[in-house]
Order: C-alpha cells, then structure tokens, then sequence
C-alpha cells in the first residue's frame, strides 16, 4: 500500500498565521491527493480534492498544491476555528489510504 | 445526506452489521466508502461498495471479516464485521465517494475520487 507521511504531527498558531501541512507519498500519486478536516467531536469533512481543487463552500483560505510525491495544505490567516486535525488521502490505487493526520492548534 | 445509528455494543467473537441511509441525492449514482476511527487514532479505510452495480473493493486487512452491501429500494448501504475484537472498537463512517473527471491533452481522461459527503458515524464498542 501507498504509505502517506505528514508533517509536522502537531503545530500551535496565532490566529492570522500562514501554516503549512506536508504530505508525501510513498511514490508517485499524480494528483490523486485528497484533504479533509476533523474538528474536535465531529465528522471528516472535504476540504481539497485532486490535489488543488477546493470544495464547495470550504473558505478561499484553505488552498492545496503539489503532485507527484509532494504536497502542501495551506491556510492563509488561520481562524479559531480552524482547531482541528487534517488528514492526506490518496485515490491513486484502489488501496486508499490516509496520512497520520497534523493537529493544529491556536494559541 | 448519510444517516448512521448511533452506537452497537457487542461482545468479543460477535459480528456487527452497520447502516448507512442515504438521502437528497440518486443513491445508485454513487460508490459508498466506508471509513473507521479507532479512539484517539487516525482515519482508516475500510472498503467501498457500488451502490448501482453492488461490487465491493475491501483493504487487504479486512478481507474475509468484512461485507459491504446496499439494498436500492431503500437507499441504505451496509457494513457487517465479524469475528470482533477489541481492536475493533471505534466509530464508522460511510461517506459518499464522488468522481471529478478531468480530461488531460497529455494523458487523456483521468477520474479523481474523493469523499465528499460523511454519515454521522456509529460507535461500535466490543467489550465482554
């Protein structure tokens, strides 16, 4: 299976900051890269699917890039309410699977 | 939206069957995913079903404990695990798998797969 490797595991941000989340893939995945968001109690929810592509009603802070082994979750001027863990997540073989996941916190 | 019970208790050795009810969209347009979430622990993928087809893909790990279902004419999918053990205390998720196709000039036609609708998730505890 593709192993998904993110760092850091945890981070701590004011609010406003601009964080980055790593994702790298134990081989190439083209774009077949998805991020999702699960605040404290709740459901995953989408953020970005193939890689860059922000989903519907997901605030223009949120951006991803990346392809191939690489990738990055951005979010611009970070929200308190963006306390919460974010996983990676391949679709490249029919074997999904999930990075770790990168907890965020705000100081 | 996916709608899930809200928790199963079951004892070690026991199986247990999971529901998923689908609404606000054509159920048998769309594969359903089937995720878990042992306590404190990261997202697990489980295995998806087709909701039109009934053709099912399981992780490796779960093959021969896990059947993956859908009945159409009530818009529900399934998820039953046998052999249970404590390890396999956790909260299921179904979630929506939903296709972006993109049609490159270099590669052709590529289908990206993700998961953009989540039921409520069940808590399933296995204790004695």
């Amino acid at each position: 299976d593709i192993q998904l490797t993110q760092s850091p595991s945890s981070l701590s941000a004011s609010v406003g900051d601009r964080i980055t989340i790593s994702c790298r893939a134990s081989q190439t995945i083209g774009s077949f890269l998805n991020w999702y968001q699960q605040s404290p109690g709740k459901v995953p929810r989408l953020l970005i699917y193939a890689a860059s592509n922000l989903e519907t009603g997901v605030p223009s802070r949120f951006s991803g890039s990346g392809s191939g082994t690489d990738f990055t979750l951005t979010i611009n001027s970070v929200q308190p309410e963006d306390l919460a863990t974010y996983y990676c997540q391949q679709s490249y073989t029919t074997a999904w699977t999930f990075g770790q996941g990168t907890k965020v916190e705000i100081k | 939206q996916l709608v899930q019970p809200g928790a199963e208790v079951k004892k070690p050795g026991a199986a247990v069957k999971v529901s998923c009810r689908a609404s606000g969209y054509t159920f048998s347009s769309h594969t359903i995913t089937w995720v878990r979430q042992a306590p404190g622990q990261g997202l697990e993928w489980m295995g998806w079903i087709s909701a039109s087809s009934g053709n099912a893909n399981y992780a490796q790990k779960f093959q021969g404990r896990v059947t993956m279902t859908t009945d159409t004419s009530t818009n529900t999918a399934y998820m039953e695990l046998t052999s249970l053990t404590s390890d396999d205390t956790a909260v299921y998720y179904c979630a929506r798998r939903t296709v972006y196709q993109v049609t490159w000039a270099q590669w052709g036609p590529k289908n990206y797969y993700y998961m953009d609708v989540w039921g409520t998730g069940t808590t399933v505890i296995v204790s004695s």
